[in-house]
């Protein structure tokens, strides 16, 4: 596989349950973001990783918390969320913080 | 507070009729105006990246230009499999070595044959 991929594409769960989003690149990059995108509001960035290290959290609520165990991998561990975080989970890479950045295709959350 | 502003929200054009969507913004220390293409349930595809006013890149039927407080995106001859949502994003040094992208909501085109 080449570029960045997500797994899973699409997820369904409850407010009490606990789940993981996953996403790779394939692209040797050393920076990893996670963004929020919700229907008519812009990219909302929430993490960053520069070398495994986290070095940005845009105030996001403690439900959602990131993992980035090296720089080709990067996870978001989800608990106990409310249906208004239902939107689509986008991963990004890109070579340093001020390069380029790539998309992969996207984990389609709902919570119900 | 970095503001990017996408206009219109959604276009409609028949196919080979040229137009723009236009990009304005305000941020403190531009680094680079970004475009992205995004089809349905899809992540954003990298288009193009300009740095300074004045500099233009080319994609196919997509021309890109960039001064001072916008961004033109324009479309040349399009056809139907340019419809797509089309993503422009402000890059801004944030502080302690790291670099933010702002995003605009999008201009939502759809060419009809």
């Amino acid at each position: 596989e080449t570029g960045v991929t997500q797994t899973p594409r699409h997820l369904v769960m409850g407010m009490t349950n606990k789940k993981s989003l996953k996403c790779e690149q394939h692209l040797g990059h050393n920076a990893m973001y996670w963004y929020k995108q919700s229907a008519k509001k812009p990219l909302e960035l929430m993490f960053v990783y520069n070398f495994k290290e986290q070095t940005e959290n845009n105030s996001v609520p403690s439900r959602f918390s990131p993992e980035c165990p090296n720089s080709s991998h990067l996870f978001l561990h989800l608990h106990t969320l409310q249906p208004e975080d239902s939107a689509l989970y986008l991963c990004a890479s890109s070579q340093d913080p001020a390069d380029t950045q790539y998309f992969g295709p996207g984990t389609r959350l709902t919570v119900l | 507070e970095d503001q990017v502003t996408q206009s219109p929200e959604a276009l409609r054009l028949q196919e080979g009729e040229s137009s723009s969507l236009n990009c304005s913004y305000t941020v403190s220390g531009l680094r680079g105006l970004f475009w992205y293409r995004q089809d349905p349930g899809k992540g954003p595809e990298f288009l193009f990246t300009l740095y300074s006013a004045g500099e233009e890149k080319e994609k196919e039927r997509l021309k890109a230009t960039l001064t001072k407080k916008e961004s033109f995106l324009h479309i040349t001859a399009p056809k139907p499999e340019d419809s797509a949502t089309y993503l422009c994003a402000v890059q801004a040094y944030s502080g302690a070595g790291s670099y933010q992208l702002t995003f605009g909501k999008g201009t939502k085109l759809s060419v009809i044959p």
